[in-house]
């Protein structure tokens, strides 16, 4: 039982490139979201889908766009690298979005760094 | 909006020492509270939580109870052990379950 999945967990870009992150999750959970995590910053949420087929924005979320693929895939890409998008990148999983009382299921993460 | 304190860090502690990391919270409603755990290379962690006010949470001997009338949920410890080195989020519950985190507190547990 895999949990929650990402891929890749590292990568190193240049400025202007491209480049998607995958997130997989074999819990049957109907919410998804993306967060990155700063120094001194805490974690941040950059986009949500509560359900298949929705996408909603988060705190930070421009320079990035996501798909939700299915109910179990929910991708990050950015289209034009920036240093300033150089982070570590969480995925993180909930069963039910109307619920507030539950905890969230976290992937590994994804070290990017932008050059 | 919704926002989450955290004592500034980073602690250093010998082991079997007292632990204490505050956090205090801004939030409209009644919103449920959190403490996550990050261990070295991996993703966070429920540590434990409270969804009403006076609520205390526990799990591996860690501590929180939340406090309405001071908006905090401090996280607490009697005796801390090597291996409970990582770094502690406090977070609060909103709309969507969105969770809103405070900056994190790096704990090293010295032998």
């Amino acid at each position: 039982n895999a949990g929650v999945t990402q891929t890749p967990k590292f990568q190193v870009l240049k400025t202007g490139q491209s480049m998607t992150l995958q997130c997989a999750q074999d819990m049957n959970h109907n919410s998804m979201y993306w967060y990155r995590q700063d120094p001194g910053m805490g974690l941040r949420l950059i986009y949500y889908s509560a359900s298949e087929g929705t996408t909603d924005k988060g705190e930070v979320p421009n320079g990035y766009n996501v798909s939700r693929l299915n109910k179990r895939e929910f991708s990050l890409r950015l289209e034009s690298a920036a240093p300033s998008q150089t982070s570590v990148y969480f995925c993180a999983t909930y069963p039910l979005a109307k619920a507030n009382t539950g905890e969230l299921f976290f992937g590994e993460g994804s070290r990017l760094t932008v050059l | 909006g919704n926002s989450v304190t955290q004592m500034e860090g980073p602690v250093t502690l010998s082991e079997e020492a007292f632990l204490t990391i505050n956090c205090t919270y801004t939030a409209t409603g009644y919103p449920s509270l959190f403490w996550y755990v990050q261990y070295p290379g991996e993703g966070l962690q429920l540590l434990l939580k409270a969804t009403k006010a006076d609520d205390k949470g526990s799990n591996k001997g860690f501590e929180a109870t939340y406090r309405k009338e001071t908006t905090s949920f401090h996280l607490e410890k009697g005796s801390v052990q090597v291996s409970d080195s990582a770094v502690y989020f406090c977070a609060l519950s909103g709309a969507n379950s969105k969770l809103t985190f405070g900056k994190g507190i790096t704990l090293s547990v010295r032998p």
